[in-house]
């Protein structure tokens, strides 16, 4: 089946940096990749739907500008947390659809998730 | 703000009882998912509804969508201790550009 990577898994930063999490499509294209957040035992927030080529649309409540979401190639879309807080910590997934024969029908593929942790 | 809300919360049952966990929205979706996540892991596609009143069956797993594709219900026969996890189900948008997650049932079905 469809495969998608996250990288890294882990990730410890000091308050005030920046940390960039890449989500790849290892074997199909991906227009569209979502970018999520998760507290513990809680369900997927989603923060972000990211287009190939174009702008990412945020969902309310999300900044963008700490926020930045790129979605350079269809393999590929990276999700940046600028200037780092504790309060950012947090379980970041992404996931990507697949192409079906409809817009609707595709199906998600989940990467592994990002851990990040904030000093 | 989730549109889709799941019950219960959580659920902590012996080994071998049966369950029933609800999705519930007022919004209309194309068509609604189910997922399994296992702590720090990403969620694992169980099954696809699309057609109102569908019925899905996978093993002991049972999975409805409503007439109305507003809500969807997930039934496990005689639970097991690997059923344990979080249960997620997620509406997909009529445009199929959106998939949004329900609030979450963490199971844990006890040996």
């Amino acid at each position: 089946g469809a495969v998608v990577s996250q990288h890294p898994s882990w990730v410890i930063c000091k308050s005030g940096t920046s940390v960039k999490i890449e989500c790849r499509s290892l074997d199909f294209q991906a227009t569209t990749m979502f970018w999520y957040r998760q507290f513990p035992k809680q369900s997927l927030m989603l923060m972000a739907t990211s287009n190939e080529g174009s702008k990412a649309t945020y969902e309310q409540g999300v900044e963008k500008d700490k926020f930045l979401i790129n979605h350079a190639s269809l393999t590929l879309s990276t999700l940046t947390v600028t200037s780092a807080h504790p309060e950012d910590s947090s379980f970041y997934i992404c996931s990507a659809r697949t192409s079906g024969g409809g817009s609707n029908t595709g199906e998600l593929f989940f990467g592994e998730g990002s851990r990040l942790t904030v000093l | 703000t989730q549109l889709l809300e799941q019950s219960p919360q959580f659920l902590s049952i012996q080994e071998g009882e049966n369950l029933t966990v609800y999705c519930n929205s007022s919004s209309v979706f194309s068509s609604l998912q189910w997922y399994r996540q296992e702590p720090g892991e990403g969620p694992v596609l169980l099954v696809t509804v699309v057609t109102g009143g569908e019925v899905k069956k996978l093993k002991r797993l049972t999975f409805q969508f409503g007439d109305a594709r507003k809500d969807s219900s997930l039934h496990i026969t005689a639970a097991q201790p690997g059923d344990t996890g979080l249960y997620l189900c997620a509406g997909v948008s009529r445009t199929g550009n959106q998939f949004y997650f329900g609030t979450g049932t963490s199971l844990t079905v006890i040996p």
